[in-house]
């Protein structure tokens, strides 16, 4: 069974702090994404990350693919009020059907 | 460009009353998707549909039926609800199946 682990499950930091969350794995998975979550809101996609080792920036944010696609994390410089959210990744299926499994998400407070 | 859009955004059942949510989408997507959300427990599949006429059964299908008619719609029925049907369910759709997915603003639905 595979199963996506996102570690810390809550966050609470204040405005302009350094913050990293984590998505791990003991699978291994051909490309992970990262969602962000707003209340009363669906996921919006932020990146997706394919080759193992692959570091990409948006902004302040900065996202790394394990060197052997088993997990991923997600760096947030200088927190901002909105920031927070509800932060999802999510993998490819290995069954077969190809549909994304999503882990439980890391809920983050940015305090002003 | 409305994206994917839902109807109802809230909704309160009685149990053992039916409902359809219905879902549509503007970007010619092949794929799409019902998703529900409660707390602790992710994002997790009902249904999905890999084109117009085509459905299939997710993770947790049970109590739960869907039929694409359009390439636009996709449609989730419950026949006789449950308490435990009490969630938040979100559409979404995709250009190519395991990755970007779009998605809807959610359904509220409580049943009591």
């Amino acid at each position: 069974t595979q199963l996506l682990e996102q570690s810390p499950q809550f966050l609470s930091i204040q405005e302009g702090e350094n913050l990293t969350v984590y998505c791990n794995s003991s699978s291994v998975f051909s490309s992970l994404q990262w969602y962000r979550q707003e209340p009363g809101e669906g996921p919006v996609l932020l990146v997706t990350v394919v080759t193992g080792g692959e570091v990409k920036k948006l902004k302040r944010l900065t996202f790394q693919f394990g060197d052997a696609r088993k997990d991923s994390s997600l760096h947030i410089t200088a927190a901002q009020p909105g920031d927070t959210g509800l932060y999802l990744c999510a993998g490819p299926d290995q069954t077969g059907a190809n549909n994304l499994f999503f882990g439980t998400g890391t809920r983050l407070t940015v305090i002003p | 460009n409305a994206g994917v859009t839902q109807t109802p955004k809230f909704r309160v059942l009685k149990t053992g009353q039916s409902m359809t949510l219905l879902c549509a989408q503007d970007m010619n997507h092949e794929y799409m998707y019902w998703y529900r959300q409660d707390p602790g427990m992710g994002l997790r599949l009902i249904h999905y549909s890999v084109g117009e006429g085509t459905t299939a059964k997710g993770e947790v299908p049970d109590g739960y039926n869907v039929s694409r008619l359009k390439k636009q719609n996709f449609l989730l029925g419950l026949e006789s609800a449950a308490p435990s049907q009490t969630s938040v369910y979100f559409c979404a759709s995709s250009l190519v199946r395991g990755y970007a997915q779009y998605f809807g603003p959610g359904t509220r639905l409580t049943v009591t």
